[in-house]
């Protein structure tokens, strides 16, 4: 089942600009990862936030956790067309099983 | 170092056979996860290998099943195909399985279709 949902599942934005997505989980987690996947291929991680962690920068992106809340953001700036993806948040509570959302597709237009 | 490979890439089978999918993890790697990907139900976890013992199942029938290798090498076979198993297979391996806060690398996947 999945632990919870992304928002807003399509975002269409213009190179330059910043795309924000957010997730939401239900349980407690040891850790939040958020992936990328071009066009139906793997998955590539983009970073990770531990539960003691409250924002993490890597490169354009930004992701911010609040557990209180049990949500995550993820932030691109200055996006370009090679972001156009879906991006997946994805908690681990324990070992190397991951519990993903639904996604948010992104498409950013030259 | 090469990265996650599954084989094969692409496979069509009848309702009523079986398959078995293979990945090869990462190097250095002793845990292997296996995901089902289909636009209705999205990313959901079938089972995670650890030193060749099935550490964590998903909520699939029996028929989905897997195994590992010494090599750490995984298969997964799914017996009995219904059309409901078309679907992105993904293998994932981390370095480390005892640690909790490392992240997943993912193989290209396996596109099965029913018919």
């Amino acid at each position: 089942s999945q632990q919870g949902e992304e928002d807003p599942q399509a975002l269409s934005i213009q190179e330059g600009e910043n795309a924000t997505m957010n997730c939401s989980y239900k349980t407690s987690i040891n850790n939040l990862q958020w992936y990328r996947q071009n066009s139906g291929r793997g998955l590539v991680h983009l970073i990770l936030i531990r539960s003691n962690e409250r924002e993490k920068h890597s490169g354009r992106l930004r992701v911010t956790l609040d557990t209180s809340k049990k949500s995550s953001s993820l932030l691109i700036t200055a996006s370009r067309a090679a972001d156009t993806a879906s991006y997946f948040c994805a908690t681990s509570s324990g070992y190397s099983t991951l519990t993903f959302g639904k996604g948010t597709m992104l498409l950013v237009s030259p | 170092k090469a990265g996650v490979t599954q084989t094969p890439r692409y496979l069509i089978k009848t309702r009523g056979q079986q398959v078995t999918l293979s990945c090869s993890p990462i190097s250095g790697h002793r845990s292997v996860s296996w995901y089902q990907q289909t636009p209705g139900q999205g990313l959901q976890f079938l089972f995670e290998y650890f030193s060749e013992t099935q550490r964590n199942k998903g909520n699939f029938p029996g028929r989905f099943s897997g195994r590992q290798f010494s090599n750490s090498r995984s298969e997964m076979n799914v017996s009995t195909l219904e059309l409901g198993d078309s679907a992105l297979y993904l293998c994932a391996s981390s370095p480390v399985g005892q640690r909790v806060n490392t992240e997943a690398f993912f193989g290209q996947g396996t596109r099965l279709t029913v018919v």
